[in-house]
């Protein structure tokens, strides 16, 4: 079955740019029909979706964070990167890869739907 | 300040049963987009327990179901276990803005 994790440093200097990779294994994300999402959760608090991208390149943001992410998707390595610059404190988290089952209508893939499986979580903090 | 709304916390003895709900407006469950569930124990990631309203994914114990009407949406769980304690959240789209993934801000289930 299909697995992701997530790797990149645990910490990370305010006004810099956090930046992780979800490696996928038991499935290839060239294979379509997913979205593949980033989620985090602030300490003790509910989990908030920053974006997701098809394996195609098309990508979708989270409105309140879309100026400062960019996600991307390296078929090749069957991986996928997430970078938010000019974090704060507010942006430690912990921060989990997961697929999104594709929606499509007419044959067209027009967003994600629920998140299944998920990555077990990497906790970034923003500290100086 | 979460855009579905779900009750902090909800508790029952072990065998009742409890229902959370989720309630969110006419730009997202309203609309009809489909409200999915996650379960999340104590350190560990957020696992799906209900899709598309009401669908169980292999696996998870049919004591588990879900329902949505109008703005909102519910998880039932039957047969209370000790292994249920745990933190529920719900999921949907919203069309508003440019459109976007959005969750409940989650409810804690305590089995007493």
């Amino acid at each position: 079955q299909v697995q992701l994790q997530e790797s990149g440093p645990g910490l990370v200097k305010p006004s810099q740019t956090l930046s992780l990779t979800c490696t996928v294994s038991g499935g290839s994300i060239s294979s379509g029909g997913y979205y593949w999402s980033w989620i985090r959760q602030h300490p003790g608090k509910g989990l908030e979706w920053i974006g997701y991208i098809y394996y195609s390149g098309s990508t979708y943001y989270n409105p309140s964070l879309k100026s400062r992410v960019t996600i991307s998707v390296d078929t090749s390595k069957n991986q996928f990167s997430l970078k938010l610059s000019s974090v704060t404190a507010a942006d430690t988290a912990v921060y989990y890869c997961a697929r999104a089952s594709a929606i499509t209508i007419f044959g067209v893939v027009i967003r994600g739907n629920w998140f299944d499986p998920w990555g077990q979580g990497t906790l970034v903090t923003v500290s100086s | 300040q979460s855009v579905l709304t779900q009750p902090p916390s909800v508790s029952g003895a072990p065998g009742q049963r409890v229902t959370i709900s989720c309630t969110g407006s006419s730009s997202n469950i309203g609309a009809g987009y489909d409200v999915h569930w996650y379960q999340q124990l104590p350190g560990t990631a957020p696992k799906l327990l209900i899709y598309g309203n009401s669908n169980r994914p292999s696996g998870v114990p049919d004591r588990f179901s879900g329902s949505k009407s109008g703005t909102s949406a519910s998880l039932a769980i039957t047969g209370l276990q000790a292994e249920d304690e745990a933190d529920y959240y719900c999921q949907s789209y919203d069309s508003s803005l440019s459109g976007w993934e959005v969750f409940g801000g989650g409810t804690k289930l305590t089995v007493l």
